[in-house]
C-alpha cells in the first residue's frame, strides 16, 4: 500500500511563474490537508479538503493560492505569480473517514515539494 | 485548539530513555492529545495519541497526567533514527486538521 505521494519533490520558479503541486492520498483515503513550512519554522495549515469539496481553507492566503481535490485524480495545489516569499516546503497529508463518534484519524504525510522561487 | 507548550530542544543519549514533556493547561473534554514527529527533511509522522489513560505502542508509550493538563512522551530506548522534531498536538473530537506548535528538537548523542 504505497504512502501518499507527492510530486514534484523538488521545483523551480522564477518570480511570477506558476506552481502546481500534486498529492495523490493512500488508498482509501478521502480526506487530504496542505501544510507549507517555511525555512527552519514548524508546519501552517493551509487547507482541508476532501473529495470536491473544500472543508477547511483558513489557512490559504487569499490571492494567488488555490486547491482542489477532483472526484478522479491527485490534489492539487496552485501558486500563480510566485514571489520569493512562496519558498518553502508544501507537505501533502491524508486520513480515511472518521466517525462522528471520535477521533482518532492518523495523519499520513508525504515527504513534501520543495518550491524554491528565483 | 488549545494551546500546548513544549521545551524547545533536549539532549538524550543514545540507548538512553527519553521523556519529552507537554503542557496543556487549557485542554478541553474533548480534546486528544496527539504526537507527531519530524525527522530531517521529511514529513511528519504520527507517533502516539492519547484521551485519558496511558497508551503504549510499538514506537512510545504516552503518559497522560490524571488532570489531563501535561503528557510525557516516553521513548524507552532512543536510536540515532530518533533525533527529529517532537510535536504534542490537541486535537478536538470532529476537527480533523492538526494544528503544529514549535516542537521539541530532539538530539541523541552517541
Amino acid at each position: 500500500n504505497a504512502g501518499v505521494m507527492q510530486n514534484p519533490r523538488h521545483l523551480v520558479r522564477r518570480r511570477g511563474q506558476e506552481a502546481r503541486l500534486r498529492c495523490s492520498p493512500m488508498k482509501g483515503h478521502s480526506h487530504v490537508y496542505w501544510y507549507r513550512q517555511l525555512p527552519e519554522e514548524g508546519l501552517k495549515f493551509m487547507v482541508y479538503l476532501q473529495k470536491e469539496n473544500i472543508i477547511d481553507e483558513s489557512g490559504m492566503p487569499k490571492e494567488r493560492f488555490s486547491a482542489e481535490f477532483p472526484k478522479e485524480g491527485p490534489s492539487i495545489l496552485r501558486i500563480q505569480q510566485v514571489v520569493r516569499g512562496d519558498s518553502a516546503a508544501y507537505f501533502c497529508a491524508s486520513s480515511a473517514f472518521v466517525s462522528s463518534g471520535g477521533n482518532t484519524g492518523e495523519l499520513f504525510f508525504g515527504e513534501g515539494s520543495r518550491l524554491t522561487v528565483l | 485548539d488549545a494551546k500546548t507548550t513544549q521545551p524547545n530542544s533536549m539532549e538524550s543519549n543514545e540507548e538512553e530513555p527519553v521523556h519529552l514533556p507537554c503542557n496543556h493547561s487549557t485542554i478541553s473534554g474533548t480534546d486528544y492529545i496527539h504526537w507527531y514527529r519530524q525527522l530531517p527533511s521529511q514529513g511528519p509522522e504520527y507517533v502516539i495519541h492519547g484521551l485519558t489513560s496511558n497508551v503504549n505502542n510499538r514506537m512510545a508509550s504516552l503518559a497522560i497526567a490524571e488532570d489531563r493538563k501535561s503528557s510525557t512522551l516516553i521513548l524507552h530506548r532512543a536510536t540515532l533514527r530518533d533525533a527529529a522534531v517532537y510535536y504534542c498536538i490537541l486535537r478536538s473530537r470532529g476537527n480533523e486538521k492538526l494544528t503544529f506548535g514549535t516542537g521539541t528538537r530532539l538530539t541523541i548523542i552517541p
